[in-house]
């Protein structure tokens, strides 16, 4: 499979903290991206990063990309309750470039 | 600018009995996406068309999986007939460049519950 993986596959944390997510993938990757999924709802492209990228902001993510490792987190700073919701990473592995997704983390973000 | 479309939003069937799902992408969006999301896990790929033809439908489930892109622009995804391990939300995506790794927009999917 070339399915991503994400780590851990949940995650609780208090407002304010921060909340690391991993993911590790099996093939060359042009590129790797961050979605999240609210709950019954569809995905949100969050960032993406490049195979020539190591590191990338937007807000308060934080995305870095280890090609030597297969590897990839995600970093929310200062996370909020409405950060609430799964996470996904996904890469455009395959030939027709459609992305294929992890099975996501959890994260809880408690007031 | 307008989001990827599709309908229904729920459906509930009966085992054995078929289902249609329609999406319509974003204008000038050539790339389209089935994905079948299985409750607790990611997104998979059923298939992607590139206008209206077949780029990759390896995980389709071709005895009882249908897709089509007549024209190139909206999409129907048909189960016929449907199992219990059915039950799932269907997302349908677009994107403008896939090679580029930008562009995909997902729809809200349809949860199909098969009882």
């Amino acid at each position: 499979s070339q399915q991503g993986e994400e780590d851990p596959q949940a995650l609780s944390i208090q407002e304010g903290e921060n909340a690391t997510m991993n993911c590790s993938y099996k093939t060359s990757i042009n590129n790797l991206q961050w979605y999240r999924q609210n709950s019954g709802r569809g995905l949100v492209h969050l960032i993406l990063i490049r195979s020539n990228e190591r590191e990338k902001h937007s807000g308060r993510l934080r995305v870095t990309l280890d090609t030597s490792k297969k590897s990839s987190s995600l970093l929310i700073t200062a996370s909020r309750a409405a950060d609430t919701a799964s996470y996904f990473c996904a890469n455009g592995a395959n030939s027709g470039y459609a992305l294929n997704f992890g099975k996501g983390t959890s994260l809880l973000v408690t007031p | 600018e307008a989001g990827v479309a599709q309908s229904p939003r729920y459906k509930i069937i009966e085992k054995r009995q078929s289902v249609a799902f329609w999406c319509n992408p974003i204008s000038g969006h050539a790339t389209l996406y089935w994905y079948q999301q299985i409750l607790g896990q990611g997104p998979k790929l059923l298939i992607q068309f590139q206008n209206n033809g077949v780029v990759d439908d390896s995980q389709l489930p071709k005895d009882r999986f249908s897709a089509e892109r007549l024209k190139g622009v909206d999409s129907t995804l048909k189960i016929q007939p449907a199992k219990l391990e059915d039950s799932a939300v269907y997302l349908c995506a677009s994107s403008l460049s896939p090679g580029q790794g930008w562009g995909y927009t997902f729809g809200s999917g349809t949860r199909l519950t098969v009882v």
